[in-house]
């Protein structure tokens, strides 16, 4: 069964202060791994899309990193800002022809001041 | 450019009752998908449509149906209401260029409340 699996539940953390998202997936054949943030009540806004052989991708402050070998990817965010309080969700699309993707619980992120 | 519009933006039901929400794409995109957010759960996908046609469906029964129409907007209809379809519904649209990669805009979501 295809699951994608994403830790922390929750975290919080200091404004300015570096933190780590994980996801791993057994989603197979895999196509690409997309990791969005959606603020509360918004709809998700994506931050990154990568296929098998990216390794690295950057939206300004966050960086995704992609394992296909061990299937995890990592959300980085750099310099926290109390905007990046939100929802961050893990999605991984299946290949195949068609567009189905298996959605991971997310991990709440809450900045303080 | 305007972003991916849904309506109505809140919608009270009752149970048996018929739903009916509505998206408007971005400009230019043919690719309407449709997911249902319920509490406490992770976003689940419900439909893909592109040009007019339906692409994919998600693990939903047949009540949930939609259509897309020649301007690329779309319509997600919920037959025979149930309380656990109680969630957000975000609607999001893409250019289809059939490689699975495109980028997808979501709206602001209907909030459905079945009672």
């Amino acid at each position: 069964k295809n699951q994608v699996e994403q830790s922390p539940q929750s975290l919080i953390i200091l404004e300015g202060k570096n933190c780590t998202l994980q996801c791993n997936y057994t989603v197979s054949p895999f196509s690409n791994l997309r990791w969005y943030k959606q603020d509360t009540g918004r709809g998700p806004v994506s931050l990154t899309i990568m296929t098998f052989s990216e390794n690295t991708k950057s939206n300004g402050r966050y960086t995704a990193t992609l394992d296909a070998d061990t299937k995890q990817s990592s959300l980085h965010i750099t310099a926290s800002q109390l905007s990046d309080s939100a929802s961050y969700i893990c999605v991984v699309i299946t290949s195949g022809g068609s567009y189905i993707p298996t959605f991971g619980r997310g991990t709440s992120l809450i900045v303080h001041p | 450019e305007a972003g991916v519009t849904q309506s109505p933006t809140h919608l009270i039901k009752t149970r048996g009752q018929q739903a009916t929400l509505r998206c408007s794409p971005i400009s230019g995109h043919t690719s309407v998908y449709w997911y249902q957010q319920a509490l406490g759960l992770g976003l689940q996908f419900l439909l893909w449509y592109d040009e007019g046609e339906e692409r994919n469906r998600g693990n939903f029964p047949p009540r949930f149906s939609g259509r897309q129409f020649p301007n690329y907007s779309s319509e997600l209809n919920v037959n025979a209401l149930e309380l656990e379809d109680s969630a957000l519904y975000l609607c999001a649209s893409s250019l289809e260029t059939n490689t699975g990669k495109d980028t997808q805009y979501f709206g602001p979501g209907t909030r459905l409340t079945v009672l």
